[in-house]
């Protein structure tokens, strides 16, 4: 079966560059949800989707915007890189919101972010 | 969001039953109670979930107390691909919100060959 794809597995950037992460949902899901994960943490909710537009916000710094395509895939677009950003960032995606509140999440394996 | 409350660690030997205890004594009438492990270097990966009535699936059990104020995962044969970080998580409709998880601490399993 699909699952969540994500894009790169590993990036390194320089502090100050910019980063660019990809995600694309299991087909027929069109709610995203972008979650950091630094190292020995547990996963931060930062932002999510449904059908293209923003449902939530969470933890996540001004420094970082995202979008969820016409495709449905998303993209998490960070700025200004500090040493504190390098974590694990996942992507998960599930069907409709309205009433999947019980629907499980579905993760992809995430991008390694190092900053240095 | 409601709070859980689940032992730090806990440890297990292969091919015995592990019974993972979770505490959520603020839960309100229309949470769902989700469980979800992560191995390491890997995304979370979704378990089981319940609302009232215990739940049984391919990969564990779900034992939901009759107050709804605690729950327990029961893996019924801990193998080593078990050893993992277990979070059980409320999850709540929210009106003109998303339906994310929130994770807390959760319980690392290790399991002795």
């Amino acid at each position: 079966a699909a699952g969540v794809i994500q894009s790169p597995r590993h990036l390194i950037k320089e502090k100050r560059e910019t980063a660019t992460l990809k995600c694309y949902p299991i087909p027929r899901h069109d709610t995203v949800y972008w979650y950091q994960q630094g190292p020995g943490q547990d996963p931060q909710f930062l932002i999510s989707f449904y059908e293209k537009m923003q449902s939530d916000k969470g933890s996540i710094p001004d420094r970082f915007s995202a979008q969820q395509f016409s495709d449905y895939h998303s993209e998490l677009n960070m700025s200004s890189l500090e040493l504190g950003d390098s974590a694990l960032y996942f992507c998960a995606s599930s069907p409709a919101a309205g009433g999947s509140y019980n629907s499980p999440l579905h993760f992809g394996n995430g991008t390694r972010l190092t900053v240095t | 969001d409601a709070k859980t409350t689940q032992p730090n660690s806990m440890e297990s030997n292969e091919e015995e039953p592990v019974h993972l205890p979770c505490n959520h004594s603020t839960i309100s009438g229309t949470d769902y109670i989700h469980w979800y492990r992560q191995l390491p270097s890997q995304g979370p990966e979704y378990v089981i979930h319940g609302l009232t009535s215990n739940v049984n699936n391919r990969m564990a059990s779900l034992a939901i107390a009759e107050d709804r104020k605690s729950s327990t995962l029961i893996l019924h044969r801990a193998t080593l691909r078990d050893a993992a970080v277990y979070y059980c998580i409320l999850r709540s409709r929210r009106q003109g919100g998303s339906e994310k998880l929130v994770f807390g601490k959760g319980t690392k399993l290790t399991v002795n060959p």
